[in-house]
């Protein structure tokens, strides 16, 4: 069974850093890319950021581009979403998810419950 | 960016109705070279994350119920409910993962009557 579990979010002042984590259970990680996608309160649902398996290229919405860095280790099945610099207009629910197959241009068949991130002072 | 829109923002339906949920993409999503429209549809309840139903635009995921189905090519899709379920009431999301960056539609409410 395909289980991913975030786990690193909480309340953060304006300016600061977080590293959500993504663990993977139930598949083979290093064969699929993966994404993060997040939905402020109220509104609909944005994507972040994707990785191929490999973790040799990333790629990110305009929104987070030189503030967010997707990683993975492969080694440890988990995937990371290192936010700096954060912005009231992040606070969201993180979803991570997975990609259906290798390629980064699918769509997302598993997620995560989700978990909330706050920046607020 | 391809921009996604969706109609209508919601609809009420009664049970064992068809409703039907369109999507438009402000650029084409069908990739010529394998004839693939990069294309899905997702379905979010309240308090779960989201639900892949439909990808390539017309295929169904494994374990979806048949009643939902996917049409459509190029810029303009459908999703269709074809008798609505009490356990269809959700927010339904298209999404375009042609070109990066892979956006959503804003989502259609789907409740029952």
């Amino acid at each position: 069974e395909v289980q991913l579990v975030e786990s690193g979010g909480g309340l953060v002042q304006p300016g600061g850093s977080l590293r959500l984590s993504c663990a993977a259970a139930g598949f083979t990680f290093s064969s699929y890319a993966m994404s993060w996608v997040r939905q402020a309160p109220g509104k609909g649902l944005e994507w972040v950021s994707v990785i191929p398996g490999s973790g040799d290229r990333t790629y990110y919405a305009d929104s987070v581009k030189g503030r967010f860095t997707i990683s993975r280790d492969n080694s440890k099945n988990t995937l990371y979403l290192q936010m700096n610099s954060l912005r009231a207009e992040d606070t969201a629910v993180y979803y991570c998810a997975k990609q259906s197959g290798g390629s980064c241009y699918l769509g997302s068949d598993y997620w995560g419950q989700g978990i909330l991130v706050t920046v607020s002072s | 960016d391809i921009v996604m829109t969706q109609s209508p923002d919601s609809l009420a339906g009664s049970l064992g109705e068809r409703a039907t949920i369109d999507c438009k993409s402000s650029q084409s999503v069908l990739y010529s070279s394998n004839n693939k429209n990069y294309l899905a549809w997702y379905q979010r309840k309240p308090g779960q994350p989201p639900k892949l139903l439909i990808y390539w635009a017309s295929t169904r995921e494994s374990g979806v119920p048949d009643r939902f189905s996917g049409s459509g090519s190029g810029t303009d899709f459908t999703l269709t409910i074809s008798s609505l379920q009490a356990e269809d009431v959700a927010v339904y999301y298209c999404q375009q993962y042609y070109s990066i960056p892979f956006t959503f539609g804003p989502g259609t409410k789907v409740e029952i009557k």
